[in-house]
């Protein structure tokens, strides 16, 4: 089956130190974001990627990295920078280019998400 | 520049009651619109999405939305609740240019179903 897959589902950090969320996909999309989720504010950005090698800062990249080494994988590293990193963490892609030459509306894929907890 | 808004975060309905969850947007150009689902500790799913076809707009589950254009809204109804529809809904607009990648999202409505 197609789809994102997202590890792991529950994460423990301590403070000060990274951690790595890994995100899959088998989708063959373009395209991989990367959305903190708290209580009451919804998804926000923190990075997306539309091509291998490349990839951008969203609304709230500080306190994390990512790559984009390969098409199907774009893993975030949550840093000790991050000052709240308690979150879910959801990944998501789609296609930059529309299928079959149709109009690319935008329509994201979402993965199950990760719920890190600092402790 | 485009944006969402979901007006109440928390709506609460009994059994069998009709679903009426509201999202306005503003966009300088002709949306593309959706209405996604989230049950607890999981992804987001697609309910429906409008794309400039016809205005009404049918998605899973029994839910459906339509575009008003005049009202720049894309309300989410459904005619008869289920205690299953208790989840949270995010309404979107598709995002061009600057650091907002490919979809702008509203804050949520968590919807309760009351037996």
């Amino acid at each position: 089956d197609g789809g994102i897959t997202q590890s792991p589902k529950y994460l423990f950090r301590k403070e000060g130190q990274n951690v790595t969320l890994s995100c899959e996909q088998n989708l063959n999309h373009d395209a991989m974001y990367w959305y903190r989720q708290d209580p009451g504010q919804g998804l926000r950005l923190i990075y997306y990627s539309q091509i291998v090698n490349d990839f951008q800062k969203g609304d709230i990249a500080e306190g994390y990295s990512v790559s984009r080494e390969k098409k199907e994988s774009f893993p975030l590293t949550v840093t000790s920078a991050q000052k709240n990193p308690t979150a879910f963490y959801l990944c998501a892609s789609n296609s930059v280019q529309g299928a079959f030459g149709l109009t690319n509306t935008g329509e994201l894929f979402f993965g199950e998400g990760s719920r890190l907890t600092v402790l | 520049a485009q944006s969402v808004t979901q007006l109440g975060s928390h709506v609460s309905v009994s059994e069998g009651a009709l679903v009426l969850l509201r999202c306005n947007y503003s966009s300088s150009v002709p949306p593309y619109l959706f209405w996604y689902v989230q049950y607890p500790n999981q992804g987001l799913q697609l309910l429906l999405k409008y794309t400039s076809a016809a205005t009404l707009v049918k998605g899973i589950n029994g839910f459906e939305a339509e575009f008003k254009k005049s009202e720049t809204s894309f309300h989410l109804t459904k005619p008869s609740a289920h205690m299953r529809d208790a989840a949270e809904y995010f309404c979107a607009v598709r995002a061009y240019g600057g650091s907002q990648g490919n979809l702008i999202f509203g804050k949520g409505t968590k919807l309760s179903v009351k037996p």
